[in-house]
């Protein structure tokens, strides 16, 4: 049973905004900050949100995040055939004592 | 700009000892501010966090691994290691080294290329 929940995918036409979820619980996403990934094909993954809703230098601002109770979620404005991707949540669960990783979401540019 | 360099056997046999290292140039694992981590991501499937170690030794690892794994520094090599007892087929994957940062949360700004690791006899 996964402790991060993700949709398998979600798909925009570029230009146009999507947004993704990360269902958690209190023992993770409630009571700890939460980061998000992107991982282009065949490459390693790549920090675009940590702490909740702060972006790494060099991270355009079309990429948002936000945290509600034990929810998260990444927002991508301007699509671009460029952000096709898999995107990965990730925080720390306290019961389990483990980073935790959610289930990733593949994005697809119509 | 920090770059880290994941290097070992490519294919270890099943019940061996899966061993990688992770060479950090651009940087320091002495410093204070963070962690070294290892994670992994089988073929087609999502990410795993396997354990991360401060450069004084402390360690902490994934409770689902934990009995089968050693993460270690070596400031004076300035690289880290994974060590993975006892390996299965169900333990091919890409292995990721990266840098772990704690800002409010955790978080792993930089990561390696990757290495494929393949076990099969």
């Amino acid at each position: 049973q996964p402790v991060l929940t993700q949709p398998p995918s979600v798909s925009a036409a570029p230009r146009q905004k999507v947004t993704i979820s990360c269902s958690g619980s209190s023992s993770n996403i409630a009571n700890n900050f939460v980061s998000w990934y992107q991982q282009l094909p065949g490459t390693a993954p790549k920090l675009l949100i940590y702490d909740n809703n702060k972006r790494p230098s060099g991270i355009p601002d079309r990429f948002s995040g936000s945290k509600s109770g034990t929810s998260a979620t990444l927002g991508i404005t301007g699509l671009q055939t460029g952000d096709e991707a898999d995107y990965y949540c990730g925080t720390w669960d306290s019961s389990l004592s483990a980073y935790v990783f959610g289930t990733g979401t593949k994005v697809t540019v119509l | 700009q920090l770059q880290l360099q994941e290097s070992g056997p490519r294919l270890v046999k099943p019940s061996e000892t899966l061993s990688l290292t992770c060479s950090v140039s651009g940087g320091s694992i002495s410093s204070t501010s963070y962690f070294w981590a290892w994670i992994r991501q089988p073929p087609g499937k999502g990410l795993e966090w396997i354990g991360s170690v401060y450069y004084r030794g402390n360690t902490y690892y994934n409770p689902s691994l934990k009995s089968r794994v050693t993460i270690s520094a070596d400031t004076s090599k300035n690289h880290f290691s994974l060590e993975l007892y006892s390996v299965a087929a169900a333990d091919t994957a890409v292995y990721y080294c990266a840098q772990e940062g704690y800002s409010q949360g955790r978080n792993f700004a930089f990561w390696g290329q990757g290495t494929l690791v393949t076990v099969s006899s």
